[in-house]
């Protein structure tokens, strides 16, 4: 039973264009969605996060979307730059499981200069 | 260094024998995460400790399977009579778990890479 879903597993943009990684999810207990960026033989590094009472949050070049009733989180990366270039998993916790993260199985980004 | 540190970083063993991985989280998280990552796929919950609450070991796949942590400190994975499946990069996190549970960032180590011939 996967709770979330990343149906893409990999993903190639072009320098200074826009990333967009995609993330579903099928347990509506869920109230926090993370982003988690990793890089080949790294831990993965936490990116960016959302309530699930907001709809949106920005850092920087980063911003998640979450629509609810489609029960889908998006993360966007704008500009993309060369550095940006690793897998990119989404993940997400629900209040009465403690703080454990179910995780999606991650898409790969390649940005070309 | 402050961040969660793991060790070995890479662990070859024969199938049946027992391994110990080690878990060295920030200082003054009070939340311990273990997780699994097989080849390909995403990361998968194993247990999860929480102060001196019982843990959550929901994620744990067998008996073969069991964690420990000494306090607030240090954390040991042991997976009895390995098997091939059991390869894959264990990855352990921790957090501050202050503001509630849900939500917090976690802070991942490089893992180890165990590999059961």
């Amino acid at each position: 039973d996967q709770q979330v879903k990343q149906n893409s597993p990999s993903l190639s943009v072009q320098e200074g264009r826009i990333s967009i990684l995609n993330c579903d999810y099928t347990n509506s207990m869920f109230d926090y969605f993370l982003w988690y960026k990793k890089y080949p033989a790294e831990g993965p590094t936490f990116l960016i996060s959302i309530s699930s009472i907001k709809d949106k949050n920005e850092d920087g070049r980063f911003t998640v979307f979450l629509n609810k009733s489609a029960k889908h989180l998006s993360l966007h990366i704008v500009p993309s730059q060369p550095g940006d270039s690793a897998v990119y998993f989404c993940a997400a916790s629900a209040w009465n499981q403690g703080g454990k993260l179910i995780f999606g199985q991650g898409t790969e980004l390649s940005v070309k200069p | 260094g402050a961040g969660v540190s793991q060790s070995p970083s890479n662990k070859v063993t024969e199938k049946g024998k027992d391994v110990e991985l080690r878990c060295d989280p920030i200082s003054g998280h009070t939340a311990l995460y273990w997780y699994r990552q097989r080849l390909g796929q995403g990361l998968e919950f194993l247990i999860y400790f929480q102060g001196n609450s019982a843990p959550d070991k929901s994620g744990l796949p067998s008996d073969r399977f069991s964690a420990e942590r000494t306090g607030e400190s240090v954390s040991t994975l042991t997976i009895q009579r390995t098997q091939q499946e059991d390869s894959a990069v264990y990855l352990c996190a921790s957090s501050l778990a202050l503001k509630g549970r849900s939500g917090e960032t976690q802070y991942f180590g490089p893992g180890t890479r165990l590999l059961v011939l």
